[in-house]
């Protein structure tokens, strides 16, 4: 069964970061694609951007390019996100996603993590 | 930055066809994909590359597309349909990729 699991809900201070993780499970993670994707209570999915299996290549949203770094340990089957410098507007569930075959059709989804940035 | 416009919300009847659009510039050079969300749970993929449909989901769900807009339909809705769903693509250099403001449907 292809599955994955993401790290637990976290709460942080502006300004610091935080680094949320997605272990997979019942397919080759490293010939997959795996993307985050981020949503604020009530409003529409936001992309962040992926990384590629195979290269490795990473490719973000502008809106986080500065400020996201995406990476993963093929060892462990692990992929991580984190986002700097966080402010009270990252507020959001995230979730990790990933594409078995490399075809864009991201069809298997993490269960989410709340990431609270609050003062 | 490329922009995918939706529908705030589209209404139908049980039994009904709903369709739900989504324009981009990009779209006639590039797929359309579509995702169900349900409230307070995950997406799922419900169609891919604008009209295939992943294994498990209903023949009731069908895509296409033509120019700068892709079309999600969902004949005989049914109460369990009841979702947002979001269309989701890239801009033309292939890298950026963005989703749809979402389209809440409602069957009753």
């Amino acid at each position: 069964q292809m599955q994955l699991v993401q790290s637990g809900p976290e709460v942080k201070k502006p300004g610091t970061s935080v680094k949320v993780s997605c272990k997979a499970s019942g397919f080759t993670f490293s010939s997959s694609a795996i993307q985050w994707v981020r949503q604020a209570r009530g409003q529409r999915l936001e992309w962040i951007g992926w990384i590629v299996g195979g290269s490795g290549d990473t490719y973000y949203a502008q809106n986080f390019q500065e400020r996201v770094t995406i990476n993963w340990d093929v060892s462990t089957s692990t992929a991580y996100m984190e986002v700097f410098s966080l402010r009270s507007e990252d507020t959001a569930v995230y979730y990790c996603a990933a594409d078995p075959y490399i075809t864009y059709a991201f069809d298997i989804w993490g269960q989410g993590t709340l990431v609270t940035v609050s003062s | 930055s490329y922009e995918l416009t939706q529908p705030p919300s589209v209404s139908v009847s049980p039994g009904q066809t709903a369709r739900i659009t989504c324009s981009g510039d990009a779209l006639p050079k590039k797929y359309a994909y579509w995702y169900q969300q349900k409230s307070g749970q995950a997406p799922v993929l419900v169609i891919y590359e604008d009209s295939k449909r992943p294994s498990g989901i209903p023949e009731r769900f069908s895509g296409s597309s033509s120019g700068t807009m892709a079309t999600l339909s969902i004949s005989g809705a049914q109460v369990e349909d009841e979702a947002d769903y979001f269309c989701y693509s890239t801009d033309s250099s292939g890298t950026h990729w963005v989703f749809g403001g979402g389209t809440k449907l409602t069957v009753l």
